[in-house]
């Protein structure tokens, strides 16, 4: 079936570190590939995606690629600040109905 | 532009009672959905509409039920609550569910805790 594996949390980085959250999934058609984040008592919001293989999505500094050969789409941000403390969402859609299908998400948290 | 807009925004909420959350957007979309966010689960789907006057179950959808009469508002009912529904609701609008590459836009959140 339909799944998404993300690195488990939480995350602990010192500002100016470099980040990598690690994104798997599993995926019937050519799903298109979501990142979100949710900072502290917020609702959730778009933060990069990518449509089709090798398309890198950007936004904010963080990038993520879309391996289609790896079934991957790992996150990363070379210079993290305080503000990026957040929970993290990977995101497929895929099957006909094209919903997304959600990781359990990984908190970063980024100490000055 | 408000995006889209949740109420309430925290209830506690006695078990067997009847509640409504509701969600309204205000960006002419025509997809909506209903999440639940719990510790240790992530983002569930509850029940979705790709288009006004159709809905459609997700993956929880026991003890909820939706209407979608138009296309700005869809309201989450919960017709007996139990415990068990105590979390933290989202409510979510994309422009279409069927291209596959739409963002989602959320609302702030309606946190329930059922008694």
């Amino acid at each position: 079936g339909n799944s998404v594996t993300q690195m488990e949390g939480p995350v602990t980085l010192s500002e100016e570190a470099f980040l990598t959250i690690n994104c798997t999934y599993t995926a019937t058609g050519y799903p298109s590939l979501f990142w979100y984040v949710q900072y502290p008592g917020e609702g959730l919001q778009l933060l990069l995606k990518a449509t089709k293989a090798d398309d890198k999505g950007s936004n904010k500094g963080f990038e993520a690629t879309y391996r289609k050969e790896t079934t991957s789409f790992h996150l990363e941000k070379g210079s993290v600040q305080v503000s990026d403390s957040a929970v993290y969402f990977c995101a497929p859609n895929a099957g006909n109905n094209r919903k997304l299908i959600w990781g359990l998400g990984t908190s970063l948290a980024v100490n000055p | 532009i408000a995006g889209i807009t949740q109420a309430p925004t925290s209830q506690i909420l006695a078990a067997g009672r009847r509640m409504t959350l509701r969600c309204t957007q205000d960006m002419r979309h025509n997809a909506m959905y209903w999440y639940r966010q719990d510790l240790g689960l992530g983002l569930r789907l509850i029940h979705y509409s790709n288009t006004a006057g159709t809905t459609g179950k997700g993956e929880v959808p026991d003890g909820y039920s939706v209407s979608r009469a138009n296309t700005d508002d869809f309201p989450l009912t919960l017709a007996s609550a139990v415990p068990s529904q105590t979390s933290v609701y989202f409510c979510a609008s994309s422009e279409s569910s069927g291209r596959g590459t739409d963002t989602q836009y959320f609302g702030p959140g309606t946190r329930l805790t059922v008694l």
